[in-house]
C-alpha cells in the first residue's frame, strides 16, 4: 500500500515552455501533498505544501507564479513549471501523507527529471 | 531553528559487517523522526519512523534506529550490511505541532557496501 506515482518520469523541454508534472496517490487518499526539488547529491528542498481544495503554501524564496500547484482531488496534485529556464532543471519529487493524520510517514513518488534546454 | 544533521557524507562498510548511519536533530517540542533511502534517479523509500514509545525502532529490510533523547540522536543501524544496501540515506524530522507535517531533511549520507 501507500504508493505514489509521478508522471512523467523525465521530460526535456525548450526554454520558455511550460511543463506539468502529475503526482498521484494510487491506493490512498491524500489530503496533503508536498513538492520538493533535489539537486544532484543534495538533500530535498521543500517547495510547497499542497492541500486538497485550497491554495498551496509556498516556502520562502519559491516563486508561486512560476511553480503553479493545483490539488484538485484527494489523489492528484500537479506542479506546473511555467516559462521554464535552464536553471529550473532539477529532480522534482512529490510526497503524500496517507489519510488525515499528518503524523504518518510521507510516501514519496519516484521523481521527475526535468531538463530545460 | 529546527534542523537535522547527518555528519557523514559517506560511509563505507564491508559486506557482512554492521553499519551505522548517524543523525542528530534539533527539533522543538516532540520530535517525529524518519529514515528514508534513495536509490539513483528514484524517489525516497520509507524505512522507519519514531513517534513515541520504544526508543528502538525496527523498520524495513532489517534496519533499525535508536532514538536517544539525551544525545538528540537517531542513528540508523543494521547488524549485517548487504551490497544492495548501497544507496543514499536521509534522516528527517518534524515537530508536528508547529510544522503541520513539514519534514526537515538532513543532507544525506551515501552508504557504500563493498563485497
Amino acid at each position: 500500500g501507500a504508493v505514489v506515482s509521478q508522471h512523467p518520469s523525465w521530460v526535456i523541454c525548450k526554454s520558455g515552455t511550460s511543463v506539468k508534472i502529475e503526482c498521484r496517490s494510487l491506493d490512498f487518499q491524500a489530503t496533503t501533498m508536498f513538492w520538493y526539488r533535489q539537486f544532484p547529491k543534495q538533500s530535498l528542498m521543500l517547495m510547497a505544501t499542497s492541500n486538497e481544495g485550497s491554495k498551496a503554501t509556498y516556502e520562502q524564496g519559491v516563486e508561486k507564479d512560476k511553480f503553479l500547484i493545483n490539488h484538485a482531488s484527494l489523489t492528484l496534485s500537479t506542479l506546473t513549471v511555467t516559462s521554464a529556464h535552464p536553471e529550473d532543471s532539477s529532480f522534482y519529487i512529490c510526497s503524500a501523507i496517507a489519510g488525515q493524520n499528518n503524523r504518518e510517514a510521507q510516501y514519496f513518488g519516484p521523481g521527475t527529471r526535468l531538463t530545460v534546454l | 531553528a529546527q534542523s537535522v544533521a547527518q555528519p557523514e557524507d559517506q560511509v563505507n562498510v564491508a559486506e557482512g559487517n554492521p553499519l551505522t548511519v548517524k543523525c542528530t536533530y534539533s527539533v522543538s517540542g516532540n520530535p517525529y523522526l524518519f529514515w528514508y533511502v534513495q536509490y539513483p534517479n528514484r524517489g525516497l523509500q520509507f524505512l522507519l519512523k519514531y513517534i513515541t514509545g520504544d526508543n528502538l525502532v525496527k523498520g524495513s529490510y532489517g534496519f533499525e534506529a535508536e532514538f536517544n533523547k539525551s544525545q538528540t540522536s537517531f542513528h540508523l543501524k543494521k547488524p549485517s550490511a548487504l551490497v544492495s544496501d548501497s544507496a543514499l540515506y536521509f534522516c528527517a524530522g518534524a515537530d508536528w505541532g508547529n510544522q503541520g507535517g513539514k519534514l526537515i531533511f538532513g543532507q544525506g549520507t551515501e552508504l557504500s557496501v563493498k563485497p
